[in-house]
């Protein structure tokens, strides 16, 4: 147990639909990330939040949108996604400070669009 | 931007062969780490290497850090079916913030 948890861990949604990710970490971290990892390209990073402030938006399509209400809880808001969307979205957190932080990492949601 | 190389994307071996991975940078690192992902899991942190040259060992696995901390590699000596997983590797961002960028993984497979 890392101390991260993301629900639900399955998720099978349509292309008009709308849902949300959650993350929550039990850690005291000040860092958080939401990756996209599927086959093609693992680990994508897709957002960063330091302190609840967002720090990198790697280019993620508007179709996602996050949310990060304190250090402990981070969202990902899903609205109108494509069959490609489908993959492993993972959160981790770090401390948030000194250099290449040690990640820790969610069990992921797996993601189906039909 | 900066890259983090890995190689080989897949190695498939038989029980008790040995296995390496390796992790390439064009710029000096400060620190890299390693992580592993079992099949249907999620990237765990393996460990991380700091100083020039430095070696550190887990049980069958060695870990070390180039001179130039510009590579690195794992090994992983008489593999056995618990070692199945992608390893990545991943190292701070040129901009040394507490960001990592991650390699591309090398997905291990073992004959039993």
């Amino acid at each position: 147990e890392t101390g991260v948890t993301q629900t639900p861990r399955h998720l099978v949604m349509g292309m008009t639909n709308k849902k949300s990710l959650k993350c929550e970490q039990h850690l005291g971290h000040n860092a958080m990330y939401w990756y996209k990892q599927s086959a093609k390209k693992p680990l994508e990073l897709m957002f960063v939040y330091n302190f609840k402030e967002q720090t990198e938006n790697n280019s993620v399509p508007s179709r996602f949108s996050p949310e990060c209400p304190n250090s402990s809880h981070l969202f990902l808001h899903l609205h109108t996604l494509q069959p490609e969307d489908s993959a492993l979205y993972l959160c981790a957190s770090s401390q948030g400070q000194g250099v290449g932080d040690t990640q820790y990492f969610g069990p992921g949601t797996r993601l189906t669009v039909l | 931007g900066q890259q983090v190389m890995q190689i080989p994307q897949y190695q498939h071996v038989q029980e008790g062969e040995d296995f390496t991975t390796y992790c390439n940078s064009s710029t000096t690192l400060s620190n890299i780490q390693w992580y592993k992902q079992r099949p249907g899991g999620h990237p765990v942190f393996l460990i991380q290497l700091v100083k020039s040259g430095e070696v550190k060992k887990q049980k069958r696995l060695t870990f070390q850090f180039g001179e130039a901390k510009k590579n690195s590699s794992l090994h992983i000596t008489a593999t056995q079916t618990t070692d199945v997983g992608t390893y990545f590797c991943a190292a701070p961002g040129m901009d040394s913030s507490y960001k990592l960028i991650f390699g591309s993984g090398t997905r291990l497979l073992v004959r039993p």
